[in-house]
């Protein structure tokens, strides 16, 4: 069965840094990847899809990237600001119904 | 900006008895979710249901747990008797198409005592 790995629990940086956020499976490439924003005792918030066949997507200070070979998804902030302190949450389709398997998150902590 | 309601916000129960949670998906959407979350896990997926009937399920799913869209605006996750480890954030989430963006609701909090 797909499993996900967000590589970092925990990422603390400064205000006006690149967060950069990394997403690997382990199994059958998906045909979609999305990237979702997680505040504490909050349901998960869309950000960004990206499909098997684009390499990367921007949205304003976020970029996501996605490497098929490495089976592997990229996620960046820049200008990173303390509003973007969240969990970051990788997902990826679980089924032909668009049912979603969820990364554990990465807790972005950005300090002024 | 349309959004998924979910009710209650907070649910506590004693251990064996029934609860019913509650969503309104939005309204042109098609498909429709629930997850759940254990405190301090990942998100995981329950159910999903499309065109009047579940489409598919997860192991979590088992047969304490049913869902229902009884009238067409509202998408109702009951757990008939519920147990200890049922203690979970409980996620609605729809989309208008099948793989593609999912909206998800605020959750509801439920507490088996």
């Amino acid at each position: 069965s797909q499993k996900i790995e967000q590589n970092s629990e925990a990422l603390n940086i400064q205000e006006g840094k690149t967060a950069t956020l990394t997403c690997n499976y382990t199994n059958y490439s998906p045909a979609y990847l999305q990237w979702y924003r997680q505040d504490p005792g909050r349901g998960p918030v869309f950000l960004l899809l990206i499909r098997e066949n684009e390499k990367e997507k921007r949205k304003e200070r976020l970029k996501v990237t996605f490497d098929t070979t490495l089976k592997q998804s990229l996620f960046h902030i820049t200008a990173s600001q303390p509003a973007d302190s969240a969990t970051y949450l990788c997902a990826l389709e679980g089924g032909s119904q668009g049912n979603l398997i969820f990364g554990k998150g990465t807790k972005l902590s950005v300090k002024p | 900006e349309p959004e998924v309601t979910q009710t209650p916000s907070h649910q506590v129960t004693q251990m064996g008895q029934e609860v019913i949670l509650r969503c309104v998906p939005i309204s042109n959407h098609l498909y429709f979710y629930w997850y759940r979350q254990i405190l301090g896990q990942k998100v995981e997926f329950l159910v999903s249901f499309y065109n009047n009937e579940i489409s598919e399920k997860s192991e979590i799913f088992d047969d304490q747990f049913s869902v229902e869209r009884p009238d067409g605006s509202n998408f109702t996750l009951k757990i008939r008797s519920t147990k200890l480890e049922d203690s979970a954030m409980y996620f609605c989430a729809s989309s208008s198409q099948g793989g593609e963006t999912q909206y998800f609701g605020p959750g509801t909090r439920l507490l088996v005592l």
